[in-house]
């Protein structure tokens, strides 16, 4: 059974640092995987998806890493503005044909001015 | 705006009541998708719908019942519940089931008393 873990639980950085947050999964054999962005009160914001023959991706302050045989992600934050404060989940797809995104428990991230 | 949208925001119930809730989305998707989110525990699947026909149900009790009229809307129909029902109750949709992206709504925080 695929299980996805995301460590830290928490974490509060100043803002300007540079941060990476983990997501590791049991099953190497996915899909693909991708990160969210969830604020208080709202919905779930893509934020990066990796195909599983791909090893990262980015977008502006964002770079997202894979390493499938590690059973590893890493979604890499660079210059952190308060505004990134949010909690961040990373979500596994096991197959092309099943639409079932495994989740981890999130990352929730503080940025202090 | 993710063009999805979900009512009510909120909703407080006892276990004796019926309710429901409501997705609808206007971005021409034809997969939808209810998920839960509880306190502490990572994001669960519960319906996929493809095309008004339900292709998953990740051992939901009967208690919830989806129902999907046509491709733009999907309710999620609530009767007898438990305190443990008590959730974070999201909507999403994608172009396909085996297309990637799903884009989610703000939720329904539901209240069971």
């Amino acid at each position: 059974k695929q299980e996805v873990t995301q460590i830290p639980a928490a974490l509060s950085v100043p803002e300007g640092e540079n941060l990476v947050l983990n997501c590791s999964f049991t099953d190497s054999a996915i899909y693909n995987l991708q990160w969210f962005r969830q604020d208080p009160g709202k919905g779930l914001t893509s934020l990066l998806l990796i195909q599983s023959s791909q090893r990262e991706q980015t977008s502006g302050r964002l770079n997202a890493s894979l390493d499938k045989s590690s059973g590893r992600s890493t979604l890499y934050i660079a210059a952190s503005q308060p505004g990134d404060s949010a909690t961040y989940l990373c979500a596994v797809r096991r197959t092309r044909s099943q639409g079932n995104l495994i989740f981890g428990k999130g990352t929730k991230l503080s940025v202090k001015p | 705006e993710t063009g999805v949208t979900q009512t009510p925001r909120h909703l407080v119930m006892g276990m004796t009541n019926k309710k429901s809730l409501k997705c609808e989305q206007h971005l021409g998707h034809n997969a939808m998708y209810w998920y839960k989110q509880s306190a502490k525990k990572p994001l669960e699947l519960m319906f996929v719908y493809s095309l008004e026909e339900r292709v998953e149900n990740n051992s939901v009790p009967s208690r919830f019942s989806p129902e999907c009229p046509n491709s733009s809307h999907l309710f999620l129909h609530l009767h007898t519940l438990q305190p443990e029902d008590s959730a974070l109750y999201l909507c999403a949709s994608s172009q396909r089931v085996t297309k990637n992206i799903q884009y989610f709504g703000a939720g329904t925080r539901l209240s069971v008393l």
